[in-house]
């Protein structure tokens, strides 16, 4: 079964600092991988994804993920938080039959001014 | 980018009453959508797959006769919370996938609250 984990329920950080927030998975086969941010009442944001090609992913809001195979991770980074970034950060992995996401539990992050 | 709506964005009904809850693809055919239900500050679980013109797929433990889903069309899915209790109080999202890119759009959310 595939799956995914984020193992950090909160991230804090002073801003102006860089950020990471974890997250490892598992799958069979060639993981297709996902970051969100969710900010309060609101729905998911599409920040970046991995498919195929370089391990390194860039993607909205200055944010970055890196694909580690033997490692079974996607974290994200960004290299100087802003205070604006604190919200709710959900990783995922899309199933390999019917496309549906699998996700994280969550990591909050709050960055301080 | 695809823009995916929900109406209403937040609803409170009284116990034993049905609410339904619309999702729509704006500038782009959906023929797959999916119901999330969220509680506070934790992840989405996926409740069931909608697709287009045929019946939805319910997630293992979610009534398929409580909560009703239609997708009628290629831009529309509608979620029915029938004789709705406290304990389906909750935060709804949907979601749409765009297949030229083969990405999934997540809408706002509708905030449920049952009385």
């Amino acid at each position: 079964a595939q799956s995914v984990a984020q193992p950090e329920d909160q991230v804090n950080v002073a801003e102006g600092n860089p950020l990471t927030v974890k997250c490892t998975y598992s799958v069979s086969g060639n993981p297709y991988l996902f970051w969100y941010v969710q900010y309060p009442n609101r729905g998911l944001q599409f920040l970046l994804k991995y498919i195929t090609g370089d391990n390194l992913v860039k993607g909205s809001y200055g944010f970055e993920a890196e694909f580690n195979k033997s490692q079974t991770s996607f974290h994200l980074k960004k290299p100087s938080a802003l205070v604006s970034d604190s919200a709710l950060y959900f990783c995922a992995v899309r199933d390999n039959q019917g496309g549906k996401l699998i996700f994280g539990q969550g990591t909050e992050l709050s960055v301080k001014p | 980018g695809a823009v995916v709506s929900q109406h209403p964005s937040w609803v409170i009904c009284k116990s034993g009453t049905s609410v339904k809850i619309e999702c729509r693809s704006l500038d782009f055919q959906a023929t797959t959508m999916f119901w999330y239900r969220q509680f506070p500050k934790q992840s989405l679980m996926l409740m069931a797959t909608s697709n287009e013109g045929s019946k939805a797929t319910y997630e293992q433990g979610v009534e398929k006769d409580k909560f009703l889903i239609n997708h009628a069309s290629l831009t529309l899915s509608t979620l029915t919370v029938t004789s709705a209790h406290p304990e389906d109080s909750s935060f709804y999202i949907c979601s749409a996938i765009r297949l030229a890119v083969y990405e999934q759009y997540f809408g706002p959310g509708t905030r449920l609250t049952v009385t």
